[in-house]
């Protein structure tokens, strides 16, 4: 069972474009992160969320939680080919018996052509 | 530099041959934990472990060993690798667990197949 569940799998775009990614679940957490993943590399963090209905900015790379802290999505604006990558988002469980654990989502994996 | 190391990064063994996957971190922290990664699956737990001598399962421990001597050290061990351990396996850790903003360092990866 996937705790989290990512859509869409795959995304390819050309430069320039918008885009939206998506991470939603039926539980509720106690913060979501959205990690970057490049081939060859390990996970990178690029965000923690933790208030519901938070928005934080980092530079084109717009992140929201759900006023619920059941989702998040990540919007890039203007995507470069820079952007292409695995992103990964995962939350840290805030229940009695699994609190502290963090789970991730299978991942979006973007391509943007130049 | 604050870092976690895996070795080794590549590793092609046969089935039942006995391995072990390093893993160390010089950051001083609490939390370590294995994940492995297969197209289409996403990132699973195997085990993960609190602090010193405490470790636990995760989603995938089947077939997975782990100690937790040393805070630096949590190496992973396979008994009898099969083929369907082939996998990308990261290592990560983080400080103790509060409130949910741990940013959590992963390693490199171990590319592992079991042939």
């Amino acid at each position: 069972t996937q705790l989290l569940e990512q859509s869409p799998q795959f995304l390819s775009i050309q430069e320039g474009e918008n885009l939206t990614v998506y991470c939603n679940s039926s539980s509720v957490f106690s913060s979501l992160q959205w990690y970057r993943q490049e081939p060859g590399e390990g996970p990178v963090l690029l965000v923690t969320v933790v208030t519901g209905g938070e928005v934080k900015k980092l530079k084109r790379l717009t992140f929201q939680f759900g006023d619920a802290r059941k989702d998040s999505s990540l919007h890039i604006t203007a995507a470069q080919p820079g952007d292409t990558g695995l992103y990964l988002c995962a939350g840290y469980s805030d229940r009695g018996s699994t609190l502290g654990r963090l789970y991730f989502g299978r991942g979006t994996q973007l391509t943007v052509w130049p | 530099e604050a870092q976690v190391t895996q070795n080794p990064r590549y590793l092609i063994t046969v089935t039942g041959k006995k391995l072990t996957v390093t893993c160390s971190q010089n950051m001083n922290h609490e939390y370590m934990s294995w994940y492995r990664q297969d197209p289409g699956l996403g990132l699973r737990q195997i085990y993960y472990s609190m602090n010193v001598e405490v470790t636990d399962k995760g989603d995938v421990p089947e077939g997975y060993k782990v100690s937790r001597k040393e805070k630096r050290n949590f190496p992973l061990i396979l008994e009898s690798p099969s083929p369907n351990q082939t996998s990308l396996y990261f290592c990560a850790s983080s400080s103790r667990y509060q409130q949910g903003r741990e940013k959590l360092f992963f390693g490199s990866g171990t590319q592992l197949s079991v042939l």
